[in-house]
């Protein structure tokens, strides 16, 4: 199993433009979910899903979009990049009767 | 809503010295508790978890943890310092959330460095 995947693993953005934060897991698992992190704030849940086609917002949602049409993919979409979104993005998934989450390795993002 | 606080943003022990790192939380319903250590540049990896059997949970690389609920608290500790422990570590509380599903609430964090 490879995981948790996360594609890029850094981008660098100009303010107003657009990109998909890809992720991906093969462990069949019902639950993921997208963090941001940032220095001195841990993580913070922007935006997960229970199921295909179920997705909900987190603690700081504003800015993003999220869909699930698969058990497997679970992009993030930035629409028009702010440099307040400048961080670090981890995905992670959990099957429905664990406790555990399993996270990606981050996705590095810096806009200018 | 559930919260976590982790007192201490950095801890600097010797190797060989206890290591100690203190997270308190709060919950309105029974809690599931987890420390989680991240190596520098890396993703999250889970040391150990509390789910409300017993509260002396042990973990991997010599971790363990004690579920105090009367104290609110999870403190993570080790009896020996390795310099390979050093890394930045998250306590997290999981519980039900306002729409009923179980959501992730992390602590700030508190990077531990070792000395030799």
């Amino acid at each position: 199993n490879a995981g948790v995947t996360q594609t890029p693993k850094f981008q660098v953005l100009k303010t107003g433009q657009s990109m998909t934060l890809q992720c991906a897991q093969d462990m069949n698992h019902e639950y993921m979910s997208w963090y941001r992190q940032d220095p001195g704030m841990g993580l913070r849940l922007i935006h997960y899903s229970v199921g295909a086609g179920i997705t909900d917002q987190g603690e700081v949602p504003n800015g993003y979009n999220v869909s699930r049409s698969t058990t497997e993919d679970f992009p993030l979409r930035l629409l028009s990049a702010a440099p307040s979104q400048t961080s670090v993005y981890f995905c992670a998934s959990r099957g429905g009767t664990s406790y555990e989450q399993y996270f990606g390795p981050g996705t590095r993002l810096t806009v200018t | 809503a559930q919260s976590v606080t982790q007192l201490g943003s950095h801890v600097s022990v010797s190797e060989g010295a206890l290591v100690l790192l203190r997270c308190n939380y709060s919950s309105s319903v029974p809690p599931y508790l987890f420390w989680y250590v991240q190596y520098p540049n890396q993703g999250l990896q889970l040391l150990l978890k509390y789910t409300s059997a017993a509260t002396l949970v042990k973990g991997i690389n010599g971790f363990e943890a004690e579920f105090k609920k009367s104290e609110t608290s999870f403190h993570l500790t080790k009896p020996s310092a390795h310099m390979s422990d050093a890394a930045e570590y998250f306590c997290a509380v999981s519980s039900w959330g306002d729409t009923g599903r179980r959501a992730l609430t992390f602590g700030s964090g508190t990077r531990l460095q070792v000395q030799p």
